[in-house]
Formats: C-alpha cells, structure tokens, sequence
C-alpha cells in the first residue's frame, strides 16, 4: 500500500528556532506540493517540483522558507526564523504527471511555534 | 482566477440519512480536473474521486456518488445511508495545469457530523 510519508507528525517549537519538516513521495511519484491549512486560510499552495526541479514557488514567504528536493525520496521544507503566525499544519502530497494526475496527500506535519 | 465555493460550512444529520455536498467552481479553463477530498477527524487527507471536465457521467462508488452539472459548473457529493465513519470534512479541489503539473484550488471544506 504506497503511502506519502511525513515526518515529523507534530513539531513545537520556539520562535526564532529553524524547523525542517520532511517528506517521502510514492516511489515513482514525478511530482511534490507543499500545502499549508490554517483555520483561517485554509489549504493553500506552497511550492511544488517535478523531477525534482522546483516550478513554483510562489506561495512561499521568500525570506524564510525554503524547499527543496535532494532526491527523488526525499523534499524537505524548511522555516527559519520559525514565527508563531507559522503554526499550521503542513502537507505533503505527490502525483504522476501525465499518468492519473491525482495528488495524494500524507498525514501532515503540526506545527506550533511558541 | 480559479475558484471553489463549498457554500455549507456544516452539516449535521442523523445516521441513516442522505445527504448532498454542494460543490460550486469558476474557471476559464476548458479541460480540468475536479476532485474530492476526506479529512477525517485523524487529519489526513484521503483521496476520493477526479472527474475529467469532458466526462459528464455521474459516478457511484457504493453509498458514495457524484453528480457533475457543466452547465451549472456544480460537481455535487451524495452520501446515501449516512453511517458516523462518514463524519468528517469534505474538500472540493479544482486543478489548474501550470507547466504541466496540476495545482489544485481548494474549496474552505463542509464540516459533516453524522449523529447516532
């Protein structure tokens, strides 16, 4: 049963501190998105890669957060200096251009920044 | 732009009951994806069901069934025989192609609590 993986589940931490949230597609997967819920905002886009190659990543905060994909396993998210306003709960989701297109999503990462 | 309405922020019915998401999109494309999404109380995302913009056909999988209205840009959810595992909230999500990668558009999500 593939399954997007996400670690860590839950994160708090203190403001100022850097948070690096990480995630493993579904082998094969040629896609990653980054998505961000809030109660406020809801789930909204981050960034997203295909092939590893980031496409867009205008719906990140420039001056603190960073993704990247070091290898096809492996994205990573990072904020640093986490702010409180961070706090939210961040997704992961992967996908197979071209193939069913569907985005499945993991558990999600909680973060709480204090 | 691209938009999803989910007009029912909550929806609360009694087990047994049937019951219909409303689902309401913008969009300039002519070929996209609509889907939709469970989060269980747990919090993850879970999968449901993509319809194609040129395939009208409503869906049924089990008590679970779709119907898509061009016309009226309404892809609407049916659950039938609500049972309290259906408690959850829904997403409607609207994909639009950049550079060949579907970005989905959310909808704010229909709290759906199925009482006993």
């Amino acid at each position: 049963d593939a399954r997007v993986t996400q670690t860590p589940r839950h994160k708090v931490t203190e403001m100022g501190q850097e948070v690096t949230m990480r995630c493993q597609p579904i082998l094969g997967h040629n896609t990653v998105f980054w998505y961000r819920q809030t109660m406020m905002q809801g789930l909204e886009l981050l960034a997203y890669f295909r092939n590893r190659a980031p496409l867009d990543d205008s719906g990140m905060p420039k001056d603190r957060f960073s993704a990247e994909m070091p290898d096809a396993t492996l994205a990573t998210l990072k904020i640093q200096p986490s702010e409180p306003r961070d706090s939210a709960v961040y997704f992961c989701a992967s996908g197979l251009v071209g193939y069913t297109d569907t985005q499945y999503f993991g558990p999600g990462t909680r973060l709480t920044v204090l | 732009a691209q938009k999803v309405t989910q007009a029912q922020t909550e929806i609360s019915v009694v087990e047994k009951e049937d019951v219909t998401l409303d689902c309401v999109y913008e969009t300039r494309d002519t070929t996209y994806y609509l889907f939709w999404y469970k989060q269980p109380p747990s919090g993850e995302l879970v999968f449901l069901i993509r319809r194609n913009s040129f395939d009208e056909q409503n869906e049924i999988s089990g008590r679970y069934s779709w119907n898509f209205q061009k016309s009226t840009s309404s892809f609407n959810f049916t659950i039938t025989a609500s049972q309290v595992v259906d408690s959850a909230v829904y997403f409607c999500a609207l994909s639009e192609t950049i550079q060949g990668a579907q970005k989905l558009v959310f909808g704010q999500g229909t709290r759906l609590t199925i009482n006993p």
